[in-house]
């Protein structure tokens, strides 16, 4: 049974400050991760997908990295600032596709001036 | 505007009592999702949806019923039978059953 691990599970960091947010997920055999970000109250927003065969993805000051053999992936966030606050969690999709995404329990994240 | 609805934002229940959460997407998805958020644990999928007329239990569907008669609409159905109804409820769709799923803002539901 696939088991995602994200840590720590909460972060706290001076604006401007780079980071890196750390995923682990226990079975290798994986279609693709997905990295959503949530707001309090609210629901989930996708921020980056990365498929199986794919090292990274990025998107503005957001990169995405997957070692899939060591069942790892980071969120890398470059010059933080204060609406990056907000919980990052990530979701692994099995090998062979399917609807059943599994999420780790999440990273909260607080970016203070 | 496109999106996915949700309604209502929070929802009180006493114990006992059926009560259903509404789902409406207009982004013309075939893929329809409710996943259960509680503290300190991950989302976890209650039904899924890849067609109309057609719908499959997920990890915990034990006290919950859904529909979908329409391919906008996946309500679902909280019943007195789920011993521990308390979370937040999360309503997702996608194109197909292997793209990327996007979410509603949820509905917090509460059994007094």
């Amino acid at each position: 049974k696939q088991e995602v691990t994200q840590i720590p599970a909460a972060l706290s960091v001076p604006e401007g400050e780079n980071l890196v947010l750390n995923c682990s997920f226990t079975d290798s055999a994986i279609y693709n991760l997905q990295w959503f970000r949530q707001d309090p109250g609210k629901g989930l927003t996708s921020l980056l997908l990365i498929q199986s065969s794919q090292r990274e993805q990025t998107s503005g000051r957001l990169n995405a990295s997957l070692d899939k053999s060591s069942g790892r992936s980071t969120l890398y966030i470059a010059a933080s600032q204060p609406g990056d606050s907000a919980t990052y969690l990530c979701a692994v999709r099995p090998a062979g596709g399917g609807n059943k995404l599994t999420f780790g329990t999440g990273t909260q994240l607080k970016v203070e001036l | 505007d496109g999106g996915i609805t949700q309604s209502p934002k929070y929802l009180f229940r006493k114990e006992g009592q059926n009560v259903t959460l509404s789902c409406e997407q207009n982004l013309n998805h075939d893929a329809m999702y409710w996943y259960r958020q509680d503290p300190g644990q991950g989302l976890r999928l209650i039904y899924y949806s890849q067609i109309v007329n057609d719908f499959q239990k997920g990890d915990i569907a034990e006290g919950y019923s859904v529909s979908r008669e329409k391919k906008e609409s996946f309500p679902l159905t909280v019943t007195s039978a789920q011993k521990n109804p308390t979370a937040f409820y999360l309503c997702a769709s996608s194109i197909g059953d292997t793209d990327t799923q996007y979410f509603g803002p949820g509905t917090r539901l509460t059994v007094l």
